[in-house]
């Protein structure tokens, strides 16, 4: 079965910064990947995702994220953060035949 | 309405309560699943419905119900709670299969007294 790890819990990035969050998964051949969003008191919304092709993939709302199969990551970045972007995210990774799974999350504090 | 709904948002029943969480999705999807948020744990995927069947239950305790009268419904009945139960139920949808993504409704936040 697949699996997703998020290595940071909570992140703090300046208003306008740039921000990475981690993701790593383990599945044997070429996973689904997702981004999703939760802003508080509100579901997941998905930002982006990676089901093969190119390794760059854009999103909604600025951001993208990286598929490196040698690294087994997933990573999200946006160059220039918005208040807005205070959240928390998940990372999930699905394979055929078989269910999403989600990681743990990382909470976004965007500072003035 | 457009997306996934859920009712209630907000639930607070006591431990003996039966109540019921309502899921409807505007999106002519055909699969439908119940997660469960608790803070700082991964989402607990509950169960998954394709085509009105339920396909997986993921070793949910019976005092969970789930209910899928058509693709676009979904409830969930809830009997005899403990207080741990008490976390954030969310409802999704999607085409049929795990290679789609889902789009989930709000939440009802429920706690159990």
């Amino acid at each position: 079965a697949q699996s997703v790890t998020q290595p940071d819990i909570h992140i703090t990035v300046s208003e306008g910064a740039s921000l990475e969050l981690r993701c790593n998964y383990s599945y044997g051949a070429t996973p689904y990947l997702f981004w999703y969003v939760q802003s508080p008191g509100q579901g997941l919304q998905l930002l982006l995702k990676y089901f093969s092709g190119d390794t760059l993939v854009q999103g909604i709302k600025g951001f993208e994220a990286e598929f490196k199969r040698s690294q087994s990551s997933f990573n999200l970045r946006k160059p220039s953060v918005h208040w807005s972007d205070a959240a928390e995210y998940f990372c999930a990774v699905g394979a055929p035949a078989d269910k999403l799974s989600f990681g743990a999350g990382t909470t976004v504090t965007v500072r003035a | 309405e457009t997306g996934v709904t859920q009712t209630p948002r907000h639930l607070v029943m006591g431990m003996t309560n039966k109540k019921s969480l309502k899921c409807e999705q505007h999106l002519g999807h055909n699969a439908m699943y119940w997660y469960k948020q608790s803070a700082k744990k991964p989402l607990e995927l509950m169960f998954v419905y394709n085509f009105k069947e339920q396909t997986e239950n993921n070793s949910v305790p019976s005092r969970f119900s789930p209910e899928c009268p058509n693709s676009s419904h979904l409830f969930l009945h809830l009997h005899t709670l403990q207080p741990e139960d008490s976390a954030l139920y969310l409802c999704a949808s999607s085409l049929a299969g795990p290679s789609y993504e889902q789009y989930f409704g709000p939440g009802t936040r429920l706690t159990v007294t």
